[in-house]
């Protein structure tokens, strides 16, 4: 089955830091999200993109946060200066439309940000 | 966008049949009715999908009644590998609209 790519897949930084989260969603899929995972709670939607622009993003996905696909291949998230609640596992998903209507999420292994 | 109610937790032995139901009384006309699996430290899993009546893979099968208010996801014959979070999602017409998981179902089967 094919897969979405997330690396890295843990990363550690400092409060107040910038950080990168990549992700290689499946080749074909037309539409990305990512989502997030505080420890021992539920996964949580930021935001998703089509077409080269954001589609919805909720509460939690506010100016420290973008989202990017700088070659039509990755898929990016960017935070521009951590904080300690963002301490979370951060899941990438592509999808496309399915035959017949409906829609079916493939989501990546995630990646883990710690921030001190 | 559609809230979903489920239990917090099941419990059940090996080779049983599992049915975790799910409430979602504000579905719209065009959402999608989605189960997801999700293994601690893994991103969730596709596991069936369907929009009304009964869907069956290899895997499961998904009970909507004709109100649509309501679905039950079946695992036939689980096994201790079963042991994971169900997660049920109202919505996902294909058009990259927000997918919201509730609480999900914590199922755990015991030998």
């Amino acid at each position: 089955e094919p897969e979405v790519t997330q690396t890295p897949s843990h990363q550690v930084t400092q409060m107040g830091q910038e950080v990168i989260l990549r992700c290689v969603p499946i080749s074909n899929h037309l539409y990305f999200y990512w989502y997030r995972q505080i420890l021992g709670q539920k996964v949580e939607f930021l935001v998703s993109f089509y077409n080269n622009e954001i589609s919805e993003k909720s509460e939690i996905f506010d100016d420290q946060f973008s989202v990017e696909r700088p070659d039509g291949s990755n898929f990016t998230l960017k935070i521009r200066s951590t904080k300690l609640e963002d301490s979370a596992m951060y899941f990438c998903a592509s999808s496309e439309p399915r035959a017949g209507g409906g829609e079916k999420l493939f989501f990546g292994s995630g990646t883990q940000l710690s921030v001190l | 966008l559609a809230k979903t109610t489920q239990p917090i937790s099941m419990d059940s032995y090996e080779g049983q049949e599992v049915n975790i139901t799910c409430s979602h009384n504000n579905i719209a006309t065009n959402d999608y009715i989605t189960w997801y699996q999700q293994f601690p430290s893994q991103g969730p899993r596709f596991i069936i999908q369907g929009y009304k009546t009964k869907v069956t893979n290899e895997v499961a099968s998904l009970f909507i009644p004709a109100d649509r208010k309501s679905s039950t996801l079946s695992l036939p014959r689980v096994s201790l590998s079963d042991t994971a979070v169900y997660y049920c999602l109202v919505g996902g017409s294909g058009s990259a609209r927000q997918l919201t998981f509730g609480s999900g179902t914590q199922l755990t089967v015991l030998p």
